[in-house]
């Protein structure tokens, strides 16, 4: 089990480029979460999706932030015309369901600099 | 809305010394209460959970206690080795939304040990 996978490790964008950042999930689970880390705010939670539909957007930036998760073995996340409020470490995770007391497995992130 | 505080932001501890760092919650349910660890370039993962007052979570010498009355889960270490140098998050998971598995994390606390 290789856990969660996140592509890229790094990704550097110009002000006003797109990033596109990818997750694939454990093998079986069936929730996935997607949060931003900075030193300021810590963990906030962004979005989440359960057996692929999304449930809970609350937390994303309702300009320029989409996320999508077409099948069982990926979600990405695409910022749009990113801006440099946007540096990051992007975190993914997956859980084998979606109860309150299910932990959360952790990908190690992506960390994303625009310039 | 649900929330943890963490009350020290960096705690720079000896070898063998004793580790105590405070978490507060606010939450409208009855939450599941979570400690977990990132170590440099990884993913926050799992140290224990506990989901009951009263309920002792535990895990590589790690211990903290839910307690419903204070609305505290403080974690503590009875003597910390170099290896335990991370940060660690208090969180929360509020199964009063919707059962969602969501979590809410406290700003982390990070644990230097010198040798």
């Amino acid at each position: 089990n290789a856990g969660v996978i996140q592509t890229p490790r790094h990704k550097v964008t110009g002000k006003g480029q797109e990033a596109t950042l990818w997750c694939e999930p454990i093998s079986g689970h069936s929730a996935v979460f997607w949060y931003r880390q900075t030193i300021v705010q810590g963990l906030e939670f962004l979005t989440y999706f359960r057996n692929q539909a999304p449930i809970d957007d609350s937390g994303m930036p309702k300009e320029r932030f989409s996320a999508q998760m077409p099948n069982q073995s990926h979600s990405t996340l695409k910022i749009q015309s990113t801006q440099p409020q946007d540096s990051a470490v992007y975190l993914c995770a997956s859980s084998r369901d979606w109860g309150c007391a299910e932990t959360l497995y952790f990908g190690s992130g992506t960390r994303l600099t625009v310039l | 809305g649900d929330s943890v505080t963490q009350t020290e932001g960096q705690v720079a501890l000896s070898e063998e010394d004793f580790l105590t760092i405070h978490c507060n919650y606010s939450a409208s349910g009855y939450p599941t209460l979570f400690w977990y660890v990132q170590y440099p370039g990884e993913g926050p993962q799992l140290l224990f959970r506990a989901s009951r007052d009263k309920e002792k979570g535990s895990s590589r010498g790690f211990e903290a206690t839910y307690d419903k009355g204070t609305t505290s889960f403080h974690l503590r270490k009875a003597s910390v080795q170099e290896s335990d140098s991370a940060v660690y998050y208090c969180a929360l998971s509020d199964g009063s939304t919707g059962n969602t598995g969501k979590l809410i994390f406290g700003l982390g606390t990070t644990l230097q040990v010198q040798p």
